[in-house]
């Protein structure tokens, strides 16, 4: 399969763990995006990376979440001392630019806070 | 990003026509068209998109209207596996590379296919 592969798929935690999602791109894609979608809403941006460089950050994207693409491949996000209302599905996506402007989604890291 | 207005939900008949309007009135003239759609516990799915001509490709048409205020999906024969939120964006295409060039989502169209 060469989608957009997210690991894990489910995670459920204790309220300040810390936790880490994968994302692995498709393979010739320049951009990556995080996204997150809570019950009944649409998916919300969180941030993208062109490469390896993150060119920005939504507002939703506290101090507590961190995220990075080393080497302009994977990307992983991490969320620190986690809250309840962190609880979401995290959705990744990719995308080659220029081109269509076509996001390919992979299929989320669902994140349960206890 | 120009926001859209989607109806939230919609029935359809199974094997009929599935028509599911977006509008987006104070769209830009470098601003396509996109739909997604997202079946429950999977991530979206590009669908199809277009700036001012109708398109069709293998899952769906697109017709939008001559002002761009408006446009309107059509899945010509809905089966059972349609049953989605179906997302209206409009947005500039990432041909520049400029800008978050991400998707804004709203809530969508719940569309629920009837056997």
């Amino acid at each position: 399969d060469t989608g957009v592969s997210q690991d894990p798929r489910h995670k459920i935690t204790k309220r300040g763990q810390n936790v880490t999602f994968r994302c692995d791109p498709i393979s010739e894609h320049n951009r990556l995006y995080w996204y997150r979608q809570t019950l009944g809403q649409g998916p919300e941006f969180l941030t993208y990376f062109q490469n390896e460089a993150q060119l920005e950050k939504s507002r939703l994207l506290s101090d507590r979440f961190s995220a990075e693409r080393p080497k302009g491949s994977f990307s992983t996000l991490e969320i620190q001392r986690t809250e309840q209302g962190d609880s979401a599905m995290y959705l990744c996506a990719s995308s080659l630019v220029p081109g269509t402007g076509e996001l390919f989604f992979g299929e989320g890291s669902r994140l349960t806070v206890l | 990003d120009a926001k859209t207005t989607q109806p939230p939900s919609m029935d359809c008949a199974e094997g009929r026509a599935a028509n599911l309007p977006c509008n987006h009135s104070t769209i830009s003239g470098n601003e396509y068209v996109y739909w997604y759609r997202q079946i429950h516990s999977q991530g979206p799915q590009y669908i199809i998109h277009g700036l001012k001509n109708n398109e069709t490709n293998e899952m769906a048409s697109l017709i939008i209207t001559e002002d761009r205020k408006s446009s309107t999906l059509i899945l010509p024969h809905a089966t059972l596996r349609d049953t989605a939120v179906y997302y209206c964006i409009v947005r500039v295409a990432g041909y520049s590379g400029g800008g978050a060039d991400g998707l804004t989502f709203g809530k969508g169209t719940h569309l629920i296919i009837q056997p």
